[in-house]
C-alpha cells in the first residue's frame, strides 16, 4: 500500500561525486515537494513541481537540481556533495497546493 | 516576516497522561494550518489540516485547534502512549496559488515515558 516510495533509503556518497535520489507516488498528485531535514531541524523545502512547472526555493543552492520526467517520478540530483548536505531527504506529494502532504520514508544521505 | 513558533521544544509525560503543544504563527495570508507526526527516522504524517472558518478537528486522541485571531492553535493528545514519543510539526500555509508557501516550525520533540 506504499504511496511514496523513496529509493534508496540510505545512500552513501564521496565528497564531490553525484547522487540521484529517487521517488515515486501511486496517489496520481500533481504536487512533489523535496525537502532537506537534519538533525533536529523541521524540514527544509529545495524544491517543488505543480505538475510540471518547477519552483526552485530562493535560497536552495545550485548544487541541487531536480527532474520530473512524468507525474509518477521525481528525482534529487546533488551535483558535488558536500559534507554540509549529509540529511535526510524527504519527497512529498499533494493533489493541489493547499492540500495534505503525504510523505515518503525518506532517503538519509551521508557524505564521506 | 512569516514565522511559525512552537512551544515547548521539548516535552517528557507519562503513559497515560494528556499534554497540549502549543504553536503561534505570524503568516499572511493564512491559508490553513497542519499538524505533523514525525517518528526518529521517518517521514511527517499528517495529523489534521485546518483552514480559517475551523475552530476544532480531532483524529483519534489528537485534537487541533485554531484561533485565527490570536493566531494561535494547539495539538491535545489525550491518553498518551509510548507511540505517541515523536516530533509534532506545525505547519502553516501562506498565500494561494503561485505565491503559496510552506511555514514550518521547528516542532516539539514529546517523550512518553511508561
Amino acid at each position: 500500500d506504499a504511496m511514496v516510495i523513496q529509493n534508496p533509503r540510505y545512500q552513501v556518497t564521496q565528497f564531490g561525486k553525484p547522487v540521484t535520489l529517487s521517488c515515486s507516488q501511486t496517489l496520481n498528485h500533481n504536487v512533489m515537494y523535496w525537502y532537506q531535514q537534519k538533525s533536529s531541524q523541521a524540514p527544509k523545502l529545495l524544491f517543488h513541481y505543480y505538475d510540471k512547472d518547477f519552483n526552485n526555493e530562493a535560497d536552495t543552492p545550485d548544487n541541487f537540481q531536480s527532474r520530473r520526467p512524468n507525474t509518477s517520478f521525481c528525482f534529487l540530483d546533488i551535483r558535488s556533495p558536500g559534507l554540509g548536505d549529509a540529511a535526510m531527504y524527504l519527497c512529498a506529494t499533494s493533489r493541489d497546493q493547499l492540500d495534505t502532504q503525504y510523505f515518503g520514508p525518506g532517503t538519509r544521505l551521508t557524505v564521506l | 516576516k512569516n514565522q511559525v513558533e512552537q512551544s515547548p521544544q521539548s516535552l517528557i509525560i507519562l503513559e497515560g497522561k494528556n499534554c497540549t503543544l502549543q504553536c503561534n504563527y505570524t503568516v499572511s495570508p493564512f491559508s490553513n494550518l497542519r499538524w505533523y507526526k514525525q517518528d526518529t527516522g521517518r517521514g511527517p504524517v499528517s495529523l489534521t489540516i485546518m483552514t480559517f472558518s475551523e475552530n476544532t478537528k480531532s483524529n483519534g486522541r489528537y485534537t487541533a485547534t485554531l484561533d485565527a485571531d490570536t493566531k494561535q492553535s494547539s495539538l491535545h493528545i489525550t491518553a498518551s502512549q509510548l507511540s505517541d514519543s515523536a516530533s509534532y510539526i506545525c505547519v502553516v500555509s501562506a498565500g494561494m496559488d503561485s505565491s503559496y508557501k510552506l511555514i514550518f516550525g521547528s516542532g516539539t520533540r514529546l517523550l512518553v515515558r511508561p
